[in-house]
């Protein structure tokens, strides 16, 4: 029973451009989403989060979108530059709890 | 800045094989996790402990895999024989109550 379900394996962008990934869940005793960023032969990293009673967080370039009635969430970056080329993964955490629920991941690929 | 530090970054056994990994947290950080990340998909909690007390251990399998955390600082995970099927990214995280979870660069397993 997947959780956290990020439909999009892939995401090719140009340079300058939005990037949007996107997240679906399913637990609405979920009240807690963080989005990590991940390189190859690295862990992942922290990049931003959003609690259920906000609906946008915004850090630099970084925004995070929260639907609660669609059980959606959203990144976007802009503008996309090449460092942003990782795999983004989405994760979630019930009230109360620590354990993160994570997604597939989405790879993002920022094309010059 | 401080980090999550992990060792061997790399492993190759064979099955039926022990293996063991180590995770030394960031200093002050009580709440200490075990993932597991297979190739495509995202990372999955295998454990939590809170100082040296297992807090979540649902998703570990009991029957080959163990876990501690001794002294309440740094942890060591085993599996013990390894299988085919445990070839993945064993990664280390720890966080300061419920705050975001900061990951280590990982050990790659690979059984042959």
């Amino acid at each position: 029973d997947q959780q956290v379900k990020q439909n999009s394996p892939s995401l090719s962008v140009q340079e300058g451009r939005i990037s949007i990934l996107n997240c679906d869940y399913t637990n609405s005793m979920f009240d807690y989403f963080l989005w990590y960023k991940k390189y190859p032969a690295e862990g992942p990293t922290f990049l931003i989060s959003i609690s259920s009673i906000k609906d946008k967080n915004e850090d630099g370039r970084f925004t995070v979108f929260l639907n609660k009635s669609a059980k959606h969430l959203s990144l976007h970056i802009v503008p996309s530059q090449p460092g942003d080329s990782a795999v983004y993964f989405c994760a979630a955490r019930k009230m109360g709890a620590q354990k993160l629920v994570f997604g597939q991941g989405t790879r993002l690929t920022i094309n010059p | 800045e401080a980090e999550v530090a992990q060792s061997p970054r790399y492993k190759i056994t064979e099955k039926s094989q022990a293996v063991a990994f180590w995770c030394d947290p960031i200093s002050g950080h009580a709440t200490l996790y075990w993932y597991r990340q297979i190739l495509g998909q995202g990372p999955e909690l295998l454990v939590q402990f809170q100082d040296e007390s297992v807090v979540d251990d649902s998703q570990l399998p009991k029957d080959r895999f163990s876990a501690e955390r001794l002294k309440g600082v740094d942890s060591t995970l085993k599996i013990q024989p390894a299988e085919l099927g445990d070839s993945a990214m064993y990664l280390c995280a720890s966080s300061y109550g419920e705050n975001e979870q900061f990951f280590g660069p990982g050990t790659r397993l690979t059984v042959l």
